[in-house]
């Protein structure tokens, strides 16, 4: 299994700044992804974070709103840009092999409220 | 587009009980189907991972079941404990890694 740090693990920001929040892997992995909890609901996919290359979002996401690094194959980044209390969410890192029927892990999430 | 849906979405038992947890999909054409569970403020931890070609899969006092046919998994808990309280979540597995998740099931287990 892999060891998943993310950072920070919870922050209160006001309305209109943005953050960035780390994702660090122990090992290289093939894939690592974003996903958004909001309040009450289950995770969504926001986007592939692609090591070298811009990211893949899912419908309904976009760069400009939530844009994601990966820099190398054991660490990306995702911003949450102008907050809006919207976005008041849990944002969880998970990472993949690539290995097909092996499992994906997560990161300890980080929880943004936005006041 | 794949939907996934757990049923209830809610339980309190009392401690020692056995448990049954419900999830159903949409789309057979799934290459696993994966069990986690969140504890409040956590991550997710990964329980049990079953393959579309299995029919199920045990670790310890868990056990869950596939059943592509009928679009359904469930997640059998044996002789609940308190520490077993959490929200279990089962998903989708997709080529890519990519899981579509259900909202989950709280469970609470009552000394």
């Amino acid at each position: 299994s892999a060891v998943i740090s993310q950072k920070p693990s919870r922050d209160i920001c006001q309305r209109g700044t943005s953050l960035t929040i780390q994702c660090q892997v122990d090992s290289q992995v093939t894939m690592m992804f974003w996903y958004r909890q909001q309040p009450g609901q289950s995770l969504t996919l926001i986007a592939t974070a692609n090591q070298g290359s811009e990211a893949t979002y899912e419908s309904g996401f976009v760069i400009d709103k939530f844009p994601i690094s990966r820099p190398n194959l054991t660490f990306s980044t995702l911003t949450v840009s102008n907050m809006s209390p919207e976005d008041s969410s849990i944002y969880l890192c998970s990472v993949w092999s690539g290995a097909l029927n092996t499992e994906a892990f997560f990161g300890q999430g980080t929880r943004l409220t936005v006041v | 587009k794949q939907e996934v849906t757990q049923i209830p979405a809610a339980l309190s038992v009392p401690e020692g009980e056995n448990l049954v947890l419900n999830c159903s999909f949409t789309d057979s054409a799934i290459y696993n189907l994966q069990w986690f569970r969140q504890d409040p403020g956590k991550g997710l931890t990964s329980l049990l991972l079953i393959q579309s070609s299995q029919r199920e899969q045990t670790s310890g006092r868990l056990n869950a079941s596939l059943d592509k046919s009928s679009g359904r998994s469930t997640l059998y808990i044996a002789a609940s404990q308190p520490g077993d309280s959490a929200t279990y979540l089962c998903a989708d597995g997709g080529s890519q890694g990519n899981l579509i998740f259900g909202k989950g099931t709280k469970l609470s287990v009552k000394p």
